[in-house]
């Protein structure tokens, strides 16, 4: 069964901090695996996307890593600030829209 | 380029009644799908919607129907709801290629009292 697994379930840092998001997927045939951030209420809106054959991807503060032998990804954000307090949602996919596997996500809030 | 729109953007409805969610999908794409999210859940996947026909279906009873219309847009009708439909209703749209790019909309919450 595919299944993906998002460690911790809930986060508080303060401003300015780092922090890493864990996701480990068993998911197959495997196409790409994304990373979305979902503001409470709203819809889920990509920060990245990697393919098998990438191994790290960054969009501003955002850096993904994938290791695709360990099934693995993780979502750096560097220098947090409030408005990152969201939810993140690792999905992966095995290729057609209809295939996409979501993780429950890590709820992040980051404090003053 | 508006992007995916959804309406409404909240609904409230009792235990038996129908309600019908609408989605425009971002300009060039031409599938549709449907995702249930329940609070704190990820999203579950309802249908794809693909030249006015349902492509793909989830793990949803038949209550949970839809339809696509030429333009492309997309409309999901829930009947005889149940407390437990009670979520955030999010449409996503694909572009032809890679079908699995998906942009989402902003969602409906629907709440069933």
């Amino acid at each position: 069964k595919n299944q993906v697994e998002q460690s911790p379930q809930s986060l508080i840092i303060l401003e300015g901090k780092n922090c890493t998001l864990q996701c480990n997927y068993t998911v197959s045939p495997f196409s790409n695996l994304r990373w979305y951030k979902q503001d409470t209420g709203r819809g889920p809106v990509s920060l990245t996307i990697m393919t098998f054959s990438e191994n790290t991807k960054s969009n501003g503060r955002y850096t993904a890593t994938l290791d695709a032998d360990t099934k693995q990804s993780s979502l750096h954000i560097t220098a947090s600030q409030l408005s990152d307090s969201a939810s993140y949602i690792c999905v992966v996919s095995t290729g057609t829209a209809s295939k996409l596997t979501f993780g429950t996500g890590t709820r992040l809030q980051v404090t003053l | 380029d508006a992007g995916v729109t959804q309406s409404p953007t909240h609904l409230i409805k009792t235990r038996g009644q129908q309600v019908t969610l609408r989605c425009s999908p971002k300009s060039g794409h031409d599938t549709v799908s449907w995702y249930q999210q329940a609070l704190g859940q990820g999203p579950q996947f309802i249908f794809q919607y693909y030249e006015e026909e349902e492509r793909q279906r989830g793990n949803f009873p038949d209550r949970f129907s839809g339809h696509q219309f030429p333009n492309y847009s997309s409309e999901l009708n829930v009947n005889a709801l149940l407390l437990g439909d009670s979520a955030l209703y999010l449409c996503a749209s694909s572009s032809p290629w890679p079908t699995d790019t998906q942009y989402f909309g902003p969602g409906t919450r629907l709440t069933v009292l």
